[in-house]
C-alpha cells in the first residue's frame, strides 16, 4: 500500500517564476492539506482541499493556489516566486470529513530559489 | 484556535522514560491534543492523539490532566532512533486548520 508520495523530490527555480508541486494522496484518502516547511522551523499549513474544494486557508498569499482532482491527488502552484517560498513543502492525506484525523505526510519537495 | 508552548529542546539518555509537557492554556471544548515526530528531511509521522485523561498506544502515551490547558507525551525506554523533533498540535474540530509550533528537539545520547 503506496503511502503518500510527491514530486519533485528537489527543484530549483529563479525568483518570479512559477512553480506546480504534485501530491498522490494515500490510498483511500481523500483530503489533502499543503504545508511549508523552513528550514529549523515547524510545518505552516497553507491550505486543505476536500472534495475538489479549498476547504481551508492558512496565512498565505493568493500567490499560493491549489487543485484537487476526481482521483484526490493535488497539486500547490505557487507564482511570482520569492527568496522566502525557499522550503520544503509537504502534503499530507487523511480520509474522511473529521479534521482531527490523523494525517499522513509525504517525504516533501525542497524547493530552492535563487 | 489555541497556542502551544513546548520546550525548544531536551537530552535524554538510550532506555530512560522521556516526558515532552506542552502548555496550551486557551483550549477549547471541541480541541483534541496530537502529536506528531519529524526526522530530517521527511514528513512528521503522527504519534498519538487525545481529548482527555490518558491515551496509550504501542509506542507512547499521552496524559491530559482534567483542566486540559496542558499535555504530556511520554516515549518509554527511549532509544537512539528516537532523536526527533516532536510537535504538539492542538486540533479545533470544524476549523480544519492545523498549526504546529516550533517542536521540541530531542536528543538521545548512548
Amino acid at each position: 500500500d503506496a503511502g503518500v508520495t510527491q514530486s519533485p523530490t528537489h527543484l530549483i527555480k529563479t525568483r518570479g517564476q512559477q512553480v506546480t508541486l504534485r501530491c498522490s494522496p494515500k490510498s483511500g484518502h481523500d483530503t489533502v492539506s499543503w504545508y511549508q516547511q523552513a528550514l529549523g522551523q515547524g510545518p505552516q499549513f497553507i491550505f486543505q482541499y476536500y472534495e475538489e474544494e479549498e476547504r481551508q486557508r492558512g496565512n498565505f498569499p493568493d500567490r499560493f493556489s491549489g487543485h484537487q482532482f476526481p482521483n484526490y491527488s493535488s497539486e500547490l502552484n505557487v507564482n511570482a516566486l520569492l527568496l522566502g517560498d525557499s522550503a520544503l513543502y509537504l502534503c499530507a492525506s487523511s480520509f474522511g470529513d473529521r479534521d482531527y484525523n490523523e494525517q499522513f505526510f509525504g517525504p516533501g519537495t525542497r524547493l530552492t530559489v535563487l | 484556535l489555541a497556542k502551544t508552548t513546548q520546550p525548544i529542546s531536551m537530552d535524554s539518555y538510550e532506555g530512560q522514560e522521556v516526558n515532552i509537557t506542552c502548555s496550551h492554556n486557551n483550549i477549547a471544548t471541541n480541541d483534541y491534543i496530537t502529536w506528531y515526530q519529524q526526522f530530517p528531511s521527511q514528513g512528521p509521522r503522527f504519534i498519538i492523539q487525545g481529548y482527555k485523561t490518558k491515551v496509550t498506544n504501542e509506542v507512547a502515551s499521552l496524559f491530559i490532566p482534567a483542566d486540559r490547558k496542558s499535555s504530556t507525551l511520554s516515549l518509554p525506554r527511549v532509544s537512539l532512533s528516537d532523536t526527533a523533533v516532536y510537535y504538539c498540535l492542538v486540533v479545533t474540530s470544524g476549523t480544519y486548520k492545523y498549526i504546529f509550533g516550533t517542536g521540541t528537539r530531542l536528543k538521545v545520547l548512548a
